[in-house]
């Protein structure tokens, strides 16, 4: 799987836009973005995954740059409720289930959203 | 829709007991399914996968073992607990593509 790069942590304003950035400069061609996120005392939550395409669901977007290497989750307008740690990960396309489908969460991105 | 389930919430253990934590999955067959463990401060780190019934993955050596007797029911145990056994266990299920659907944990500390 390749390697993802995210800023340790930042902060946004409650009402306003978090972009979350993620690099992930050696994806290949048959990999995908995820995102989760990770409330504090809870277990993860899936957030969005995309391939080359931006995608946009009730929760997030994801904007993939054209090249691929770089990818943005953004919460359009975040709220309190939205502090978390934001997981980036690139995992192969596909459902091989004898191989398990193991996800790696790495550091994240700790986001605090103040009021 | 899908429910996972995971009991008890909380655990505080002496060192040396047993240990045994039930994970279940309702509105899906087949899943994958997961255990992972979060020490304080640290990262997710994956123990166990399950693919199907009896078919059990483990990704580290430790202290722990994980069984799978029905589709839908995965149990973590432990023989007798170390204080490194302490943190919050999480049991997941597998979506189509990979995405993972998480329980509420169980925060189990070990004394």
């Amino acid at each position: 799987d390749a390697k993802t790069t995210q800023p340790p942590s930042m902060d946004c304003a409650e009402g306003r836009a978090a972009n979350l950035p993620c690099n992930h400069s050696t994806i290949s061609g048959n990999e995908y973005v995820y995102w989760y996120r990770q409330i504090h005392s809870q277990g993860p939550q899936y957030i969005i995954h995309g391939l080359k395409n931006n995608e946009t669901n009730e929760m997030a977007s994801l904007i993939i740059t054209e090249d691929r290497k770089s990818s943005t989750l953004i919460l359009p307008h975040a709220t309190l409720r939205d502090t978390a740690v934001y997981y980036c990960i690139v995992r192969v396309a596909g459902m091989i289930k004898a191989a398990g489908n193991k996800l790696t969460f790495g550091g994240g991105t700790r986001v605090l959203v103040k009021p | 829709s899908q429910t996972i389930h995971q009991w008890p919430a909380t655990l505080v253990q002496p060192v040396g007991s047993p240990l045994s934590l039930e994970c279940t999955v309702e509105g899906t067959s087949n899943p994958n399914l997961y255990w992972y463990r979060q020490a304080a401060g640290r990262g997710l780190q994956l123990l166990f996968y399950s693919v199907g019934i009896g078919q059990i993955s483990s990704e580290v050596p430790q202290n722990l073992s994980a069984s799978r007797p029905q589709d839908r029911q995965f149990i973590l145990s432990s023989k007798k607990l170390l204080l490194s056994d302490s943190g919050f266990y999480l049991c997941a299920w597998g979506g189509q593509l990979y995405e993972q659907y998480f329980g509420p944990g169980t925060r189990l500390t070990v004394t």
